[in-house]
């Protein structure tokens, strides 16, 4: 199974800065995805990145706001761009394995506060 | 488009056995997968149901019944390590073919 790294683990944000998180993977994956999760709620995908091309947004989310970049097959990156305090939420990023399992390894996440 | 439905919250005694419903609705159906999360930790992938049936693994089996489009986590001699979020998840219909979860369910294992 795939072994997943996010940097950093968390972070206090001043209003109107921004913030990148990254995303290492152990191996060569095809498709990466981001999501976003408020504290006892479930998990929304912002975006997945694949690599050579542009992401792929979700209804909601836009590249201003979160730009992506996926250079390589093992590593991604998110920004959130411009915070505000509603961003204040948990980043993860997720890789698949296995064909028709629905198998997907996450990182352990971001913890982002924006005062 | 596709909705899951999960109760929010559960709470079991320690060695009991508990049920964790899931139905959903999805234009197309591959298959019905859950997750375990513990508070401050990442999702887990716990198990993935594409045919009707039940799927054991160890003290946790899953159950799929497409003709009712539903599902469910049975967890067999609960442990308080077993005290996380459970979210069941299937692919969209679309050609996006991303993985939706639904709300969670909260299991509380008491002593």
């Amino acid at each position: 199974s795939a072994v997943i790294s996010q940097k950093p683990s968390r972070d206090i944000c001043q209003r109107g800065t921004s913030l990148t998180i990254q995303c290492q993977v152990d191996s060569q994956v095809t498709m990466m995805f981001w999501y976003r999760q408020q504290p006892g709620q479930s998990l929304t995908l912002i975006a997945t990145a694949n690599q050579g091309s542009e992401a792929t947004y979700e209804s909601g989310f836009v590249i201003d706001k979160f730009p992506i970049s996926r250079p390589n097959l093992t590593f991604s990156t998110l920004t959130v761009s411009n915070m505000s305090p509603e961003d204040s939420s948990i980043y993860l990023c997720s890789v698949e394995e296995g064909i028709n399992t629905d198998t997907q390894y996450f990182g352990p996440g971001t913890r982002l506060t924006v005062l | 488009g596709q909705s899951l439905e999960q109760p929010s919250e559960v709470t079991a005694v320690e060695g009991a056995i508990v049920q964790i419903n899931c139905t959903y609705q999805t234009s197309g159906f591959y298959g019905l997968s859950w997750y375990q999360q513990h508070d401050g930790g990442a999702p887990t992938f716990l198990s993935y149901n594409a045919l009707d049936g039940l799927e054991e693994t160890g003290r946790f089996s899953s159950f799929l019944s497409r003709s009712d489009s539903y599902g469910y986590l049975l967890l067999q001699e609960l442990q308080m390590k077993d005290s996380a979020s459970y979210f069941c998840a299937v692919r969209s219909g679309d050609s996006s073919y991303k993985l939706i979860f639904g709300s969670g369910t909260r299991l509380l294992v008491r002593p």
